[in-house]
């Protein structure tokens, strides 16, 4: 079954500690994101990238940081500049960026102990 | 700027009845792409549909229909004889000016009771 996959489903993280939640796509798409969403709001873009070794600053990134070493994967780590983690995260992937249709990996919710 | 608006934040139905989601737009491209998804209580956003400004005809899709008006700016969304499965926050977005990501709504969570 072709789709997106996000690991943890949970994750708890310690303050002052850095964490990578984990995207994997098998659909052959060349973009991907990452959202943030927190209650009652709307999606807030953290990272996408066009391309493989290519990533750009969404309106959120501050305390985020990616990588995109190979197609299928692009993993988000929330350092431990990010303040206010504690949030659900959506990966995405659409065959081009933009225009065309995300499609959604199912989230990993992110806790702060 | 761009700005997505739905301002139904809460909508509360009995199964059978008809509902209408609202989404207002701002833009200035002449060109530009509108979707709506749904996101069950599981978390995973499920696209809907997407709709270009180009066309204008409106959609229908089994139970779903959308009306895009562009003289109001808006892609309201209608379900038809809700039931209880259609229970979900429903986002509307915009694609931004720049072409690479998504601008969201702040959603309108959908319950319907049997």
């Amino acid at each position: 079954d072709g789709g997106i996959t996000q690991s943890p489903k949970y994750l708890f993280r310690k303050e002052g500690q850095n964490v990578t939640l984990s995207c994997e796509q098998n659909l052959n798409h060349d973009a991907m994101y990452w959202y943030r969403q927190d209650p009652g709001q709307g999606l807030r873009l953290i990272y996408y990238s066009q391309i493989v070794n290519d990533f750009q600053k969404g309106d959120i990134a501050e305390g985020y940081s990616v990588s995109r070493e190979k197609k299928e994967s692009f993993p988000l780590t929330v350092t431990s500049a990010q303040k206010n983690p504690t949030a659900f995260y959506l990966c995405a992937s659409s065959i081009s960026t933009g225009r065309e249709t995300q499609y959604f990996g199912p989230g990993t919710r992110l806790l702060v102990l | 700027a761009q700005k997505v608006t739905q301002a139904q934040t809460e909508i509360s139905v009995v199964e059978k009845e008809d509902v209408t989601l609202d989404c207002v737009y701002e833009t200035r491209d002449t060109t530009y792409y509108l979707f709506w998804y749904k996101q069950p209580p599981s978390g995973e956003l499920v696209f809907l549909i997407r709709r270009n400004s180009f066309d204008e005809q409106n959609e229908i899709s089994g139970r779903y229909s959308w009306n895009f008006q562009k003289s109001t700016s808006s892609f309201n969304f209608t379900i038809t004889a809700s039931q209880v499965v259609d229970s979900a926050v429903y986002f509307c977005a915009l694609v931004n000016q720049a072409g690479t990501a998504l601008i969201f709504g702040k959603g309108t969570t959908l319950s319907v009771s049997s």
